[in-house]
């Protein structure tokens, strides 16, 4: 079964300093999407991406938050500034176009810990 | 927009036992629901969805849902639970045409030996 692929598994950074996470959406989906979790709180809608731009932003989504995708299979978070309050379990999801029935395919996520 | 609750933050069932974890969701029209599991550390796992059809549904791992339209419910059940099921178990609600998928806060099943 096609999958969702999320790099790294876990990343440490430095408070103050730039992240990447990478995701590799299954290849037919056109919807692409990121949540985030915080250490045993609920998870949480961040951003959704379609036809190379955002779609809709949570709140939680500021100008730190940034989504691209670069090559036409990644798909990327970038946080410019990491905060402590950063650290959480982030998630990657894809979904194919009009397939609202199937729900999202979720990665296995990105333990993100900020120090 | 649509929203879910789930009542019950922590469960412990014994192994063995039947389990059911309540869903109650919010939404204009017809929804969308999914229950997924999350083993500690781990991702997210479709257990099963109900998007029409017969209101209960069959999914992975042994478990079942059944929705109710009268009680805007979608509870999950199985009855004979493993210790391998220990986890967390969110329930969402999707629309027709994807968007707005929300998850629940979560409910925590323990199992005893």
């Amino acid at each position: 079964e096609p999958e969702v692929t999320q790099t790294p598994s876990h990343q440490v950074t430095q408070m103050g300093q730039e992240v990447i996470l990478r995701c590799v959406p299954i290849s037919n989906h056109l919807y692409f999407y990121w949540y985030r979790q915080i250490l045993g709180q609920k998870v949480e809608f961040l951003v959704s991406f379609y036809n190379n731009e955002i779609s809709e932003k949570s709140e939680i989504f500021d100008d730190q938050f940034s989504v691209e995708r670069p090559d036409g299979s990644n798909f990327t978070l970038k946080i410019r500034s990491t905060k402590l309050e950063d650290s959480a379990m982030y998630f990657c999801a894809s979904r194919a176009p009009g397939q609202g029935r199937n729900g999202y395919t979720f990665g296995s996520g990105t333990r993100l810990t900020v120090v | 927009a649509q929203s879910v609750t789930q009542p019950d933050i922590h469960i412990t069932v014994s192994e063995g036992a039947s389990l059911e974890l309540r869903c109650n969701y919010s939404y204009g029209a017809t929804p969308y629901l999914f229950w997924y599991v999350q083993s500690p550390g781990q991702g997210l796992q479709l257990l099963l969805k109900y998007f029409s059809g017969d209101t209960l549904v069959q999914g992975i791992k042994g478990f079942e849902a059944e929705f109710k339209r009268s009680q805007s419910s979608f509870n999950l059940r199985k009855p004979s639970v493993h210790w391998s099921d220990a986890a967390e178990y969110f329930c969402a609600v999707g629309t027709y045409y994807g968007q707005n998928f929300v998850f629940g806060p979560g409910t925590r099943l323990s199992v005893l030996p």
